[in-house]
């Protein structure tokens, strides 16, 4: 089964700063989905930005981008330029291509923004 | 024009009572889910319901019963509430993947926050 590690419970940035969340998974599919989510207090899920593993170009939205990493199952989050609005819950997940496909979610980071 | 619409947001009731939490998407997906997020703010899916057929039931109580009247409505109706299941709970929704898809990803209501007490 897949399972996806956010070692990470909290993290806090100074605003304008650039602060990098981390994701781990394990799988032995070698097509699949990355994704981050946000979750901001009013508690919608949000997705910020994906990857297909079969690219080996870095995802970017923006101010959000990805480091990544297939051989070592690594897929972390940038933020660049924090702003108090990124303030959040953040989740990894992980979707296998084919199948009955589930999305599977770290456990988060809590991602706080100092004024 | 909410992509994924939940109702209600909000849900306090007493143990031991029936309810019901309804889902609906304008988005054309063929696929629904349910997820359960915790106090503790993991999130696990429930069912997966694939153009109305049951695709996926991880380990749930069958308290728990999803119901897909149409491939763009996926209901929950809980049985004999227990305290255990005060929780947030999410419906989402997701066209089917094909190898190469761009742009592929589930999309999420809002959540509804179930308090049993």
């Amino acid at each position: 089964a897949q399972t996806v590690t956010q070692s990470q419970p909290e993290m806090s940035v100074q605003e304008a700063e650039t602060v990098t969340l981390s994701c781990t998974y394990d799988t032995s599919e070698s097509d699949y989905y990355l994704f981050w989510y946000k979750q901001p207090p009013s508690r919608q899920m949000i997705l910020v930005i994906r990857q297909e593993a079969y690219k080996q170009q870095n995802a970017t939205e923006n101010r959000f981008s990805v480091n990544f990493q297939k051989a070592a199952k690594s897929f972390s989050l940038k933020i660049s330029d924090s702003q108090l609005g990124d303030a959040a819950m953040y989740f990894c997940a992980y979707l296998g291509n084919f199948g009955n496909e589930k999305l599977t979610f770290g456990t988060g980071t809590r991602l706080t923004i100092i004024p | 024009d909410t992509a994924v619409s939940q109702t209600p947001k909000y849900l306090v009731t007493q143990m031991g009572n029936d309810k019901s939490i309804k889902c609906e998407q304008n988005l054309g997906h063929d696929t629904m889910y349910w997820y359960k997020q915790d106090s503790k703010k993991f999130l696990k899916i429930m069912f997966s319901y694939n153009n109305k057929e049951l695709i996926i039931n991880e380990t749930v109580p069958n308290r728990f019963s999803p119901k897909s009247p149409d491939k763009a409505h996926l209901n929950l109706h809980i049985n004999s509430l227990e305290l255990g299941d005060s929780a947030v709970y999410f419906c989402a929704s997701s066209p089917i993947p094909f190898p190469g898809q761009r742009n592929y990803g589930y999309t999420f209501g809002s959540g509804t926050r179930l308090t049993v007490v």
